[in-house]
């Protein structure tokens, strides 16, 4: 257990929605990534949050947005959903230190299908 | 876009039996990682090692790093059953000496354990 949690774990959608997935972060941690994982490829990074402000953003259209809260849990909210966006969505919680990096850990994931 | 490429695409052996894996990246990092993921859920965190390290050991795991290669290779001893998974590696890149910690994966590596 990493002692970061996702919710839900299943959604099932319709394409042109929208939808928002929650992440706990672990305690202490002050930064939250979000990565998207397509089935049988490596994750992908969406962006991430520090002290509630975008520290960092991947190749992703703009419908893909995000927050993060003082508690530093985050929610990831995509509009117009896409068939392509059907994936496994991960948060990560690190805590950030500047020089050197830091490990992540991983929630178990949200499992988005989009129909 | 994947940074890191991971070989082999899948590894199959016989409990008791040693499995190496390897990953090659293109850009200057701060650290290389390792996770394993099982049946599509979260990533869990195996080692990190950082681009002044050129090994480091945690249990039955060997991690080495060749950073004028760019490569760096995972090897598990004595692998048991409950070792079977996909492992991924992840660098985190340099970016003006810091690191903000945004993990670019490779494709993965299945490895199954046969008992």
């Amino acid at each position: 257990e990493t002692g970061v949690t996702q919710s839900p774990t299943h959604l099932i959608k319709t394409r042109g929605q929208q939808v928002t997935l929650r992440c706990s972060s672990q305690s202490g941690h002050n930064t939250v990534s979000w990565y998207q994982q397509a089935l049988g490829q490596g994750p992908q990074f969406i962006f991430q949050y520090y002290r509630e402000e975008e520290n960092g953003r991947g190749n992703f259209p703009p419908r893909f947005s995000g927050l993060q809260f003082p508690n530093y849990s985050s929610e990831l909210n995509v509009n117009a959903l896409e068939l392509d966006d059907s994936a496994l969505y991960l948060c990560a919680s690190s805590l950030h230190r500047g020089l050197g990096g830091t490990e992540a850990f991983f929630g178990q994931g949200t499992r988005l299908t989009v129909v | 876009s994947q940074q890191g490429e991971e070989d082999p695409q899948a590894l199959s052996i016989q409990e008791g039996e040693n499995a190496t894996m390897n990953c090659s990246y293109k850009t200057s990092i701060n650290n290389l990682q390792w996770y394993r993921q099982n049946s599509g859920r979260g990533l869990v965190h195996l080692i990190l090692i950082r681009s002044n390290e050129r090994e480091k050991h945690s249990g039955r795991l060997r991690v080495t790093l060749d950073t004028s290669k760019k490569s760096s290779s995972l090897l598990i001893t004595a692998s048991r059953a409950a070792d079977t998974a996909s492992y991924f590696c992840a660098t985190d890149a340099r970016a003006g000496g810091t690191s903000y910690g945004k993990l670019t994966f490779g494709q993965g590596t299945i490895l199954t354990v046969h008992p």
